[in-house]
């Protein structure tokens, strides 16, 4: 079974605190990204990376950065967290599409964080 | 610009009667589709899957239709369950090496008892 695992389920942090959002894959992955869920907004991509050290910007990068120094492990950096970044982040991997045609990705459990 | 939509953001169904959700994309790049749901205060759990050179998949009581032509596709549910009641997300991809998924705004299905 895939695991990815997201290192908090709830934070609380401060407006204008450096925040960290840590993720890991289990399966050798070599894709893994960044996604944020609003309400009426659906999941919105923030960041995505296709190898360490790799990492392409999304629909909705602004105010966020990303470091991926090894392959099962993506982290999210808030420079300086705002209330707007009050939102659930999901971590998810999946394959290359190349080694399998198709391929699903496979979400962590998420990280509800509210920024006060 | 939304290239995902799920222009319904709820459903009710009766237990056992059939839900239909429905989802439309506008980038004719997209070949391959995909359907998640999602509990709250959980990650999104992969429900099922389509290639664009098919029309149709089955799994169980689950089922997508594609038509390509009208950019649509839809999940079909039979017969539906309480358990089923979740945020369904659309999603699609373009394909390539990233395998990039485009999600739509999501579907709260409720299925009545």
């Amino acid at each position: 079974d895939v695991k990815v695992t997201q290192s908090s389920r709830y934070l609380v942090k401060r407006t204008g605190e450096k925040v960290f959002l840590e993720c890991v894959q289990d399966m050798d992955h070599e894709n893994m990204f960044w996604y944020r869920q609003d309400p009426g907004l659906g999941l919105r991509l923030i960041y995505f990376s296709y190898d360490v050290k790799m990492k392409e910007k999304g629909d909705i990068p602004e105010g966020y950065s990303v470091s991926r120094e090894k392959k099962e492990r993506f982290s999210l950096i808030l420079e300086s967290a705002s209330t707007n970044q009050t939102s659930m982040y999901l971590c998810a991997s999946s394959l290359w599409a190349s080694k399998k045609a198709y391929t699903e990705a496979f979400f962590g459990q998420g990280t509800r964080l509210t920024v006060v | 610009d939304q290239q995902v939509k799920q222009n319904s953001p709820s459903l009710s169904v009766q237990e056992g009667r059939i839900s239909i959700l429905n989802c439309d994309y506008t980038n004719s790049m997209f070949d391959y589709f995909l359907w998640y749901k999602k509990y709250p205060a959980e990650g999104p759990t992969f429900l099922i899957s389509i290639s664009s050179i098919k029309d149709k998949n089955e799994d169980g009581r689950f089922t997508v239709f594609l038509n390509k032509s009208a950019k649509h596709l839809s999940l079909h549910i039979v017969p539906s369950q309480p358990g089923d009641s979740a945020v369904y997300f659309c999603a699609a991809s373009a394909g390539g090496a990233t395998n990039k998924l485009i999600f739509g705004t999501g579907t709260l299905l409720a299925v009545q008892p």
